[in-house]
């Protein structure tokens, strides 16, 4: 059975904090690990990784890939209250119709 | 951001009736999904479509059915909703390179 796993599950900060948020997967055929932001609404889209050892940046977020040990890191840095929002995880399945299975999710909240 | 609504965006029903749920699309991406989102379980798939009257089970379609008779729209149907299937419902679509992009979801509850 396909698996991705988040962690932590929820994570408090300070506003300056920099933050870590874990992926780790165990899938049957990888292609692609992707990253979503989700406030109160839809998640957005953030990152796709395909390739290990390549820092996908944009901002003050951050993200790598190692398909050697079968995890994905996000880093956001000097964090903002509008940060705050739940981090969803997917791996991309090949075998067609782009199925994505995702993480449970990481809420971040981001104090003042 | 690709075009795509959902409607209703909010529903409540009660036990046994049946719900429809709509996502249209104004990209023309050929793949749909739609999505349950529940606190402890994160996005699981309901179902797929791969093209106009092709679709496919995802890990939690029991219960549910769906129709793509139109590119640009995938219905959802509850035959006969029960408590379980309270949740938000989120439809996607993507082209071919995986990035799926959300509609703004679906709140239904089942008194």
């Amino acid at each position: 059975e396909d698996k991705v796993v988040q962690s932590p599950l929820s994570l408090v900060v300070h506003e300056g904090d920099t933050v870590t948020l874990n992926c780790s997967y165990e899938v049957t055929n990888f292609r692609s690990l992707l990253w979503y932001k989700q406030e109160k609404k839809a998640p957005t889209f953030l990152f796709m990784l395909t390739s290990s050892g390549i820092e996908k940046k944009s901002g003050r977020l951050s993200s790598i890939l190692d398909k050697k040990e079968l995890f994905s890191i996000l880093n956001i840095t000097a964090t903002q209250t509008g940060d705050s929002a739940i981090y969803l995880c997917a791996v991309e399945i090949q075998g067609g119709s782009e199925k994505l299975v995702f993480g449970k999710g990481m809420k971040l909240t981001v104090n003042p | 951001d690709a075009g795509i609504t959902q409607s209703p965006r909010h529903k409540v029903t009660e036990t046994g009736t049946p719900v429809t749920l709509r996502c249209h699309q104004t990209e023309n991406h050929r793949y749909m999904y739609w999505y349950r989102q529940d606190p402890g379980h994160g996005l699981r798939l309901i179902h797929y479509s791969y093209g106009v009257k092709d679709t496919d089970k995802g890990e939690v379609s029991d219960g549910y059915s769906v129709s793509r008779s139109k590119t640009e729209d995938f219905l959802l149907t509850l035959e006969s909703a029960t408590s379980s299937q309270t949740s938000v419902y989120f439809c996607a679509t993507s082209v071919l390179t995986g990035t799926q992009y959300f509609g703004p979801g679906t709140r239904l509850t089942v008194l």
